[in-house]
């Protein structure tokens, strides 16, 4: 299984980026696929998954209506469109394969860094 | 919101010893409780899920025992390879609506 992501960079405070995860060797459309960041030197925050489906989304509050989670279930890939960005969103973004187990399949992140 | 409270923040053990870390829920999870290893630069890696249950291909070294509010992550004689960060993760029943993470505990070479 390899998650791999991308997007991330350089942005000012109140814009926008969308972060993609691409899905190989993994049956991408059965599984539940999370976001989850760390802020340098920090813990884990879980910030937003979502189903095969698109039944199932749900965010953290700290996210909450300026964050959109998406999928493309042919292309094997999660998206992740983050608007009104803020300092305290500089963190590192990993993707991951959710289960009722938790959080099995990770990717190695992509950075964002929200500065002037 | 429940919350997540490891313990200790920071632990110093030698190869060899037992490391013996806790998680304590602020109200009960039942047995939703995950852990996880985050070695400096990698991604965290799942190691014991439902409380006890190991993941796919985690040394037996590992294990996890609790239920409800207090949890505990066992390493039977370290290896120099466990010296990491650890993590405890909740969540309610499935499909849940949020995950949280406990700060995490850094083991540390002695």
């Amino acid at each position: 299984v390899q998650l791999v992501e991308s997007g991330g960079g350089l942005v000012q405070p109140g814009g926008s980026l969308r972060l993609s995860c691409g899905a190989s060797e993994f049956t991408f459309s059965d599984w539940y696929m999370s976001w989850i960041r760390q802020a340098p030197g920090k813990g884990l925050e879980w910030i937003s998954y979502m189903d095969g489906s698109g039944t199932y989304i749900y965010y953290a509050d700290s996210v909450k209506g300026r964050f959109t989670i998406s999928r493309d279930n042919a292309k094997k890939s999660l998206f992740l469109l983050m608007s009104s960005l803020r300092a305290e969103d500089t963190a590192v973004y990993y993707c991951a394969g959710t289960s009722s187990r938790g959080f099995d399949y990770w990717g190695r992140g992509t950075l964002v860094t929200v500065s002037s | 919101e429940i919350v997540l409270t490891q313990s200790p923040a920071t632990l110093s053990l030698s190869p060899g010893e037992r490391a013996t870390l806790s998680c304590r829920a602020s109200q009960s999870v039942n047995s939703y409780l995950a852990w996880y290893q985050q070695k400096p630069g990698q991604a965290p890696r799942l190691l014991i899920y439902d409380a006890s249950n190991r993941a796919t291909g985690i040394p037996a070294r590992f294990s996890g025992s609790g239920s409800g509010t207090d949890f505990t992550l066992t390493i039977n004689s370290l290896e120099p390879e466990d010296f990491a960060v650890y993590y405890c993760q909740q969540r309610s029943n499935w499909p849940p609506k949020v995950f949280t993470f406990g700060q995490g505990t850094r083991l540390e070479i002695k």
